[in-house]
């Protein structure tokens, strides 16, 4: 069974300082992974995705993650913070098209508050 | 636009009267997946469908049912609902997993 666990749930940074938000999962197969975000009220919006390419992916709004196989993790940074990325952010893993199962497991989420 | 829809976005209901969310898809996708979200633990499944016929439970799958007779709607169904099933819903539908596309959500109170 996949899981994932994303520690701290929650981090705060001031604007213009490095975000870090972690996720180590545990998976059977290679995993296909994924970071959302949640703004208030609102649904969730894919910020990037492995997909077994390239092990450093680049989302949008300047957000990216390094997929670290010998680590088990899939950490999301941004150089920068900015107001607006003032959100809830989850992990999550998927066994992806190599099995019958595309379930989506997610993390409980991180909660990224920036400070100006 | 791709997109999934569900309706309605907010409801207020009373314990036992049954209710149903509707989710609609555009996108042609066979996988489609229903999850509540509560505050500390993350978004959780309900149940999922691999394709018309083709459904099966998640990891929170009581008190709910579901149904896919059409491809791209896969409606979820509380047949009493109880207080503890207050929540924030997402249907998610995906492409054989290299996306998943979520709904706006569906905020229950059940009182």
């Amino acid at each position: 069974a996949q899981s994932v666990t994303q520690l701290g749930s929650h981090v705060s940074v001031s604007e213009g300082a490095l975000v870090l938000l972690r996720c180590n999962y545990s998976s059977s197969v290679p995993p296909y992974l994924f970071w959302y975000v949640q703004y208030p009220n609102q649904g969730l919006q894919l910020l990037l995705k492995y997909t077994s390419a390239a092990t450093l992916v680049k989302g949008i709004n300047g957000f990216e993650a390094e997929f670290k196989k010998s680590e088990t993790s899939f950490h999301l940074t941004k150089p920068s913070a900015h107001m607006s990325d003032a959100a809830e952010y989850f992990c999550a893993v998927s066994e992806g098209s190599g099995g019958s199962n595309y379930k989506l497991t997610f993390g409980k989420g991180t909660l990224l508050t920036v400070n100006p | 636009e791709a997109q999934v829809t569900q309706n309605p976005r907010y409801l207020i209901t009373v314990t036992g009267k049954k209710l149903t969310v509707t989710c609609s898809q555009n996108m042609n996708h066979e996988y489609m997946s229903w999850y509540r979200q509560d505050p500390g633990l993350g978004l959780r499944q309900i149940y999922y469908s691999m394709n018309v016929e083709v459904t099966d439970k998640g990891d929170v799958p009581e008190g709910y049912k579901v149904s896919r007779k059409e491809k791209r709607n896969f409606p979820l169904i509380l047949e009493s609902p109880s207080p503890n099933q207050t929540s924030l819903y997402f249907c998610a539908s995906s492409d054989r997993g290299y996306g998943y596309t979520f709904g706006s959500g569906t905020r229950l109170t059940v009182v």
